[in-house]
């Protein structure tokens, strides 16, 4: 596989259910990063990690729970969500931090909680 | 304004131009991008220009760049059905932060 790679692609879940939703990238980067896309809003970064230590944190509530475990791997945790929670989530890696324009995305999970 | 803003949807007929137009928030933005994201799919980075510069072309690609007005506009000449996609204006900052439009949905009729 190349590229940033994300599962599932489609997630429906519940308000009580706790899931997670994985990122992977081939290509040897050092930063990763989460985004939520909803409908008509601009793209919002949620978290960004610099060599597996978390960099930014923009005011993300706390049911969404990211680990990074190494640097090619990428998790967001969800529980007890919320339906405006409901959005595609996107996952994307630059070769470092300080370069974060030359950014690579995956295609998304597109997350529907009920 | 707080937000990159774009205008969410433009409609052209195939073999016209289209022109995608941004406003962006940060007048000491370093780099102006613009990303394509196709139904299923994940954001494309499409060009990008540096602040320096008021103009790049790439193929049927023309951007241009208005610093003093904070404006950035994507021209597609020739457009094809295969360029209907959204298209993503951003910016970054000298923070390093990365801020996105909502995206314009680009439909080319044939």
């Amino acid at each position: 596989e190349t590229g940033v790679t994300q599962t599932p692609r489609h997630l429906v879940m519940g308000m009580t259910n706790k899931k997670s939703l994985k990122c992977e990238q081939h290509l040897g980067h050092n930063a990763m990063y989460w985004y939520k896309q909803s409908a008509k809003k601009p793209l919002e970064l949620m978290f960004v990690y610099s060599l597996e230590e978390r960099v930014e944190n923009n005011s993300v509530p706390s049911r969404f729970s990211p680990e990074c475990p190494n640097s090619s791997h990428l998790f967001l945790h969800l529980h007890t969500l919320q339906p405006e929670d409901s959005a595609l989530y996107l996952c994307a890696s630059s070769q470092d931090y300080k370069q974060a324009y030359e950014q690579y995305f995956g295609p998304g999970t597109r997350l529907t909680v009920t | 304004g707080e937000d990159v803003e774009q205008s969410l949807f433009l409609s052209v007929r195939e073999g016209d131009s289209s022109v995608i137009n941004c406003t962006y928030t940060d007048s000491s933005s370093t780099y102006l991008y613009w990303y394509k994201q196709e139904p299923g799919a994940g954001l494309q980075l499409l060009t990008y220009i540096f602040s320096n510069m008021d103009m790049k072309q790439d193929q049927r690609l023309t951007v241009l760049l208005n610093k003093k007005d904070k404006h950035l506009s994507l021209r597609i000449a020739d457009t094809q059905t295969g360029d209907s996609a959204i298209y993503f204006c951003a910016e970054s900052t000298p923070r390093n932060d990365m801020r996105f439009g909502a995206g314009t949905r680009l439909t080319v009729k044939p």
